[in-house]
């Protein structure tokens, strides 16, 4: 069964703290994904990666870095959490598109990221 | 980048009845689109693709239209039931899919 494992559930940071979220995915795929989703306005990409050690702009990038340097591992970091990053996010992984499964993503469980 | 639009207000129905939730797309016509469910707390779930070239996917109470003219999708939900209550969403996209922001559906028994 497809699996993405965010590695916490809730968090806690204060302001300027750096934050790391971590996401891990056991299906091989090849791209992975960080979202945030906010009330009103839905789910807004922050970056992808569609190999390790490549790196794409969501768009919504700034105040967010990432790092993908295993396959299955992809972590969104926030430099210097400030409290418009209070959010939740959501990591998601998809095989390459030509897959019989198409551009088909799976998401994990989320991250409540609250920041004071 | 694609812009997805899905009607932000909550749509009540009444078990038994049909549920139909719109997506919008606005810039370039997409190669396809998908819809998902979430549940409050969760991450969504992939329910459906369709493609520029179908008219129409089903699966079980589940279908979904694509009318490449109107730049707009359809899902619907048959026979609605209490469990089919969530948030459902649309999204399409190039490299990475880009979402309308959801569709709330509330089936009241």
């Amino acid at each position: 069964d497809v699996k993405v494992t965010q590695s916490s559930r809730y968090l806690v940071k204060r302001t300027g703290e750096k934050v790391f979220l971590e996401c891990v995915q056991d299906m091989d795929h090849e791209n992975m994904f960080w979202y945030r989703q906010d009330p009103g306005l839905g789910l807004r990409l922050i970056y992808f990666s569609y190999d390790v050690k490549m790196k794409e702009k969501g768009d919504i990038p700034e105040g967010y870095s990432v790092s993908r340097e295993k396959k299955e591992r992809f972590s969104l970091i926030l430099e210097s959490a400030s409290t418009n990053q209070t959010s939740m996010y959501l990591c998601a992984s998809s095989p390459p598109r030509g897959r019989s499964s198409g551009n088909t993503i799976y998401f994990g469980e989320g991250s409540w990221l609250t920041v004071v | 980048s694609q812009k997805i639009e899905q009607n932000s207000e909550a749509l009540n129905i009444q078990e038994g009845k049909t549920a139909t939730l719109t997506c919008n797309y606005t810039n370039y016509s997409p190669a396809y689109l998908q819809w998902y469910r979430q549940d409050p707390g969760r991450g969504p779930v992939f329910l459906l693709l369709i493609r520029e070239n179908e008219k129409e996917k089903r699966k079980e109470r589940l279908k979904v239209t694509f009318d490449t003219t109107l730049k707009q999708s359809l899902f619907h939900i048959t026979a609605s039931q209490p469990a089919d209550s969530a948030t459902y969403l649309c999204g399409t996209g190039r490299r990475a899919l880009t979402f309308g922001s959801g569709t709330r559906l509330q089936v009241q028994p």
